[in-house]
């Protein structure tokens, strides 16, 4: 089955760029979509199809996707960007679709 | 507005069986690919099943055979029958539609969840 590698963790400090990294077998080839998840909340979808923003959500986010890794970049990283961060994405082979493990994003 | 409030949510024993519910406004469930995803305590999120606008189903292979999909177009609601319950089936168990993205590979909309432990 196709396996997504994601950091657990990336810190940044505030007004800076975080960028949260999304590995994966020639991923490059998929379609990447991105949730952003705070405690307590539903996911939200931030970046879909690789590097395009659902109506609301700030020009800040923003994605890419070459190769083995597809990278969600946050500019101005703001305190409410606090969260935990997903990548996903469908894989046609089994009609399964796939989640990163998640990556914490404190903002210091 | 798209809107999908999940129910059905329990305590039950190991080997039990539950429902999950998930009613749809804003929108049609048999016209779009409506999905289960679950989220362990403290553990990211990971895809259930899925059942597409045509009607077929695939799930996860850590339930197949256990859990079924379906739905129910009368009363646009969306369904999860969980058999076999096992502690690590424990998790909150959202209900999410397809959107924006190209061929439905995405889930744009998501209830807010419903909570599952399976326990003795």
């Amino acid at each position: 089955s196709y396996v997504l590698t994601q950091p657990p963790s990336v810190s940044v400090a505030p007004g800076q760029t975080a960028r949260i990294t999304c590995g994966g077998n020639n991923i490059g080839s998929k379609n990447v979509h991105w949730y952003q998840q705070k405690p307590g909340q539903a996911p939200v979808l931030v970046v879909y199809d690789d590097s395009d923003r659902p109506s609301g959500i700030p020009e800040r986010f923003s994605g890419s996707n070459s190769g083995n890794t597809a990278t969600l970049t946050i500019s101005r990283v703001e305190a409410g960007d606090e969260a935990d961060y997903y990548c996903q994405v469908w894989d046609s082979s089994s009609d399964h679709w796939v989640f990163g493990g998640g990556t914490k994003l404190t903002v210091l | 507005e798209v809107q999908l409030v999940e129910s059905g949510g329990a305590l039950v024993q190991p080997g039990g069986s539950l429902r999950l519910s998930c009613a749809a406004s804003g929108f049609t469930v048999s016209s779009n690919y409506m999905s289960w995803v679950r989220q362990a305590p403290g553990k990211g999120l990971e895809w259930v099943s899925v059942i597409y606008s045509g009607g077929s189903t695939y799930s996860a292979d850590s339930v197949k055979g256990r859990f079924t999909i379906s739905r129910d177009n009368s009363k646009n609601t969306l369904y999860l029958q969980m058999n076999s319950l096992r502690a690590e089936d424990t998790a909150v168990y959202y209900c999410a539609r397809d959107g924006y993205c190209s061929g439905g590979s995405c889930f744009g909309y998501w209830g807010q969840g419903t909570l599952v432990t399976v326990s003795s």
